[in-house]
């Protein structure tokens, strides 16, 4: 069975530093899809960022990049340039191609605080 | 705009009563999910359905029930025998493929 570990249960950094949260998984899927999703303190769910595990370049979007590292099993996010407003709650997911269910596989979650 | 609207925002449950929340999307997406998420547990998924008239038990499915009459609405009952039901509801929706899942606002549930 597939798992998505997220070891940093809280971190922090000051406002216009950059900031890595930490994401392992386990599959024996070759093809897949791993995601970050932010939960800020109205509890809903943004979708950050995406990666197709075939795709060997990391994803970006804007401030936020992950460092993919299939061999390892990693995917992390780094967010620069911090904001305020990226306090949140950070989930990472896998999804896996091999069944036809799309299901999501989440972590624990990293709460990031973003401090003045 | 598209979206997915989970009501109500907040729900309280007698002890013996079953509980019905509401998901509905307009997004024209052929899968829905329900989560439950519990401080320090993440998501857990609880049912799924990929298409009309069908759907799948998740994880934690137990004291649970769905239904999946129309692709739009996929709503969810707690029923008396969830003995532990305070949590907070997710409702998501998906196109097959590439796409990641849209998320409702959610429903906090309680119990009085």
């Amino acid at each position: 069975a597939q798992t998505v570990t997220q070891s940093q249960p809280e971190m922090s950094v000051q406002e216009a530093e950059t900031v890595t949260l930490s994401c392992t998984y386990d599959t024996s899927e070759n093809n897949y899809y791993l995601f970050w999703y932010k939960q800020p303190p109205s509890r809903q769910m943004i979708l950050v960022i995406r990666q197709e595990a075939y795709k060997q370049q990391n994803a970006t979007e804007n401030r936020f990049s992950v460092n993919f590292q299939k061999a390892a099993k990693s995917f992390s996010l780094k967010i620069s340039d911090s904001q305020l407003g990226d306090t949140a709650m950070y989930f990472c997911a896998f999804r896996g191609t091999g069944g036809a269910t799309n299901k999501l596989i989440f972590g624990t979650g990293t709460l990031l605080a973003v401090q003045p | 705009d598209g979206g997915i609207t989970q009501s109500p925002k907040y729900l309280f449950r007698k002890e013996g009563q079953n509980v019905t929340l509401s998901c509905e999307q307009n997004l024209n997406h052929d899968a829905m999910y329900w989560y439950r998420q519990d401080p320090g547990q993440g998501l857990r998924l609880i049912y799924y359905s990929q298409i009309v008239n069908d759907f799948q038990k998740g994880d934690i499915a137990e004291g649970y029930s769905v239904s999946r009459e129309k692709k739009e609405s996929f709503p969810l009952t707690v029923t008396s025998a969830q003995k532990n039901p305070t949590a907070f509801y997710l409702c998501a929706s998906t196109q097959f493929g590439s796409q990641p899942q849209h998320f409702g606002d959610g429903t906090r549930l309680s119990i009085l």
